[in-house]
């Protein structure tokens, strides 16, 4: 089947504008995760959504940061007042129950601020 | 959350040479997954292990849980081109947060 689906798959902006990144996870999975990943890094967590749970925030670098999933379905993760920091790839993964499934990660959104 | 290392966080391997990357964590793990990335992809999961002292292996991946769950390896046999990225290991469980090791960059020339 279809696998996470992630658009779009580059964004060019200006600072100080807002961004929204969209993640269709694999239909089934009620785990969601966002991801960030920095040219050459590892993976730094910003957010995870389980079901009708209320999301792990945690991972959120600051308050231009949100994310909101629909429907227990597709997800958005909106930055407000970009900042050329915020440049990296964006990647949402999701599995079949929680954390102790495999993830499933879609191909990313590469996020270029200048 | 929990914070892992990994190490090494590059090598440089001729192929047919073997590789290992180790996962080392101050706490004790619940689970731990490998996950790999190649250059330009993204993370695609390789296994997950569950038991103190588990040995699971996939073709010439062999992958350890160490006996307090506090470190884990992955060891490939005989390297090829097509082992190039990067391997992640990733702690699972409640008390995970969700936090990726560091990673170990692997490149294999001919």
């Amino acid at each position: 089947g279809a696998g996470v689906s992630q658009s779009p798959s580059n964004k060019v902006t200006e600072k100080g504008k807002d961004v929204e990144l969209r993640c269709d996870p694999i239909s089934g999975h009620t785990a969601l995760y966002w991801y960030r990943q920095s040219l050459g890094q590892g993976l730094e967590f910003l957010i995870y959504f389980q079901g009708n749970s209320a999301p792990d925030k945690s991972g959120l670098p600051s308050d231009r940061f949100s994310a909101e999933r629909t429907g227990g379905s597709v997800s958005t993760l909106t930055i407000q007042r970009t900042q050329q920091e915020d440049s990296a790839v964006y990647l949402c993964a999701s599995s079949l129950f929680g954390q102790d499934e495999p993830q499933h990660f879609g191909d990313g959104t590469r996020l270029s601020i200048l | 959350g929990q914070q892992v290392m990994q190490i090494p966080q590059y090598q440089h391997v001729q192929e047919g040479e073997d590789f290992t990357t180790y996962c080392n964590s101050s706490t004790t793990l619940s689970n731990i997954q490998w996950y790999k990335q190649r250059p330009g992809g993204h993370p695609v999961f390789l296994i997950q292990l569950v038991k103190s002292g588990e040995v699971k292996k996939q073709k010439r991946l062999t992958f350890q849980f160490g006996e307090a769950k506090k470190n884990s390896s992955l060891h490939i046999t005989a390297t090829q081109t097509t082992d190039v990225g990067t391997y992640f290991c990733a702690p699972t469980g409640t008390a995970s947060k969700l936090t990726f090791g560091t990673g170990t960059r692997l490149q294999v020339t001919l």
